[in-house]
């Protein structure tokens, strides 16, 4: 096991409020990632850090914030959650060694109502 | 033109048979690419990594790389009713100045007993 988690696991919450999703890992990974996931669209990069304080943007990064102060942990904030952030996120860690795939963390389904 | 595409399925093979899922990438430089199988409500797990052009084996998994053609497979003999998942293929390509991992939508398998 990689030691990836996330939390929380499912949230509900109005649009327009802020959310924080988190993801914590164990194993001191250097790269972190953000992905949601939507029917026809498949897992699509949010962010990514390749460090402490490191971050970059991905391909949907809108509407969407992170910070890495640890090298454990990686935040995702919805600054202000719309209904079209409706999604399963998932975190992942780059594994390392010879089949350096990707880890990814259990999922946080979240609702904006 | 998509960058990653896949067949969505589903694909629907007897217990017993060999299960064939294709994947084609747009980015002709790609060198990296990766098999993940997805249960339902779960998240990606990895299963396949291949780099070099021909097959590679990993039990009743092997994985093929063309990269002439842009094409990557993945075949599951002696397919178990346990191998109905989702198979997402994912390619590493340039995207502006980095590299990034790509997910295509994924193929749903059905096997059936």
């Amino acid at each position: 096991d990689a030691g990836i988690t996330q939390s929380p696991r499912h949230k509900v919450t109005e649009t327009g409020t802020p959310v924080t999703l988190r993801c914590h890992q164990t194993e001191n990974h250097r790269y972190m990632y953000w992905y949601r996931q939507d029917p026809g669209h498949g897992l699509r990069l949010i962010h990514y850090s390749y460090g402490v304080k490191d971050t970059d943007k991905g391909e949907v990064s809108d509407g969407y914030s992170v910070s890495r102060s640890k090298t454990e942990d990686f935040l995702l904030t919805l600054e202000s959650a719309t209904s079209s952030q409706t999604s399963v996120y998932f975190c992942a860690i780059k594994s390392t060694g010879a089949n350096y795939g990707y880890t990814f963390g259990s999922g946080t389904r979240l609702t904006v109502v | 033109q998509k960058e990653v595409e896949q067949n969505s399925g589903p694909l629907s093979v007897p217990e017993g048979a060999i299960a064939s899922l294709n994947c084609t990438y747009s980015d002709r430089v790609s060198q990296s690419f990766f098999w993940y199988r997805q249960y339902s409500g779960k998240s990606p797990e990895l299963i396949m990594s291949i780099y070099s052009n021909g097959d590679k084996e990993d039990g009743r998994f092997t994985a093929q790389l063309n990269k002439a053609s842009q094409y990557v497979s993945l075949l599951i003999r002696d397919s178990q009713p346990s191998d109905s998942a989702t198979y997402l293929c994912a390619v590493n390509m340039r995207s502006g100045g980095y590299q990034k991992v790509t997910f295509g939508t994924g193929t749903k398998l059905q096997v059936i007993p």
